[in-house]
């Protein structure tokens, strides 16, 4: 069963302070891992799509990694507007369509 | 370019009733997928549509049901509804629903079952 597990659950930054947020997965025939952001009450915001291991996609102070079983969001010097939930998701070849399976996130607050 | 769109923004109901969510795909996408999100949890995937017809469907009992129609808009409609189908139902539109695999969200639609 395609499954995604994130962690932490909540991660309490001070402003300037670097971290890294995990994404491990398990998909049959993995086609594509994707990272959004959401503010409280809104949808899920895109950010990356990974498609296999190795590929590194970068974005303001954000940046994503693969590998065959985990992705890594990066946080360089992040700051309060970075505070949201952080989602991944995958799509995997079960079923021939593209549904996303996603993780419970990780809720990030970054204190100045 | 307009993004994603779905109309009501909130709706409070009462057990029993029975709702229609409404979506509008990003300008030239064909694929419209809806998902489900608890306070606390990721989205869970309800439905998946591309050119009209179902793509597929998750793991939701039989009063949810959607459509997609020509103009590639879609509803969601919820029946007989439960406490548990308070949640935020958020929409995604996708350019292809085989070949591309980024989907977009719209804000969503807060629905409260009281």
């Amino acid at each position: 069963e395609d499954q995604v597990t994130q962690s932490p659950e909540a991660l309490r930054l001070q402003e300037g302070e670097s971290s890294s947020l995990n994404c491990s997965y398990t998909v049959s025939g993995l086609r594509g891992l994707f990272w959004y952001r959401q503010d409280p009450g809104k949808g899920p915001e895109f950010l990356f799509t990974l498609y296999s291991a190795g590929e590194e996609k970068e974005k303001e102070r954000l940046k994503a990694t693969l590998t065959k079983k985990e992705s890594f969001l990066h946080i360089t010097a992040p700051k309060p507007e970075d505070s949201a939930t952080y989602l991944c998701a995958v799509t995997g070849i079960s079923g021939g369509y593209n549904k996303l399976i996603f993780g419970a996130g990780t809720r990030l607050a970054v204190h100045p | 370019d307009a993004g994603v769109t779905q109309s009501p923004t909130h709706l409070i109901k009462t057990r029993g009733q029975h709702v229609t969510l409404r979506c509008s795909p990003i300008s030239g996408h064909k694929s419209v997928s809806w998902y489900q999100q608890v306070l606390g949890q990721g989205p869970q995937f309800i439905f998946q549509y591309y050119e009209k017809e179902e793509r597929g469907r998750g793991n939701f009992p039989d009063r949810f049901s959607a459509r997609q129609f020509p103009n590639y808009s879609s509803e969601l409609n919820v029946n007989a509804l439960l406490l548990g189908d308070s949640a935020l139902y958020l929409c995604a539109s996708a350019s292809d629903g085989g070949g591309t695999y980024e989907q977009y969200f719209g804000p969503g639609t807060r629905l409260t079952v009281t």
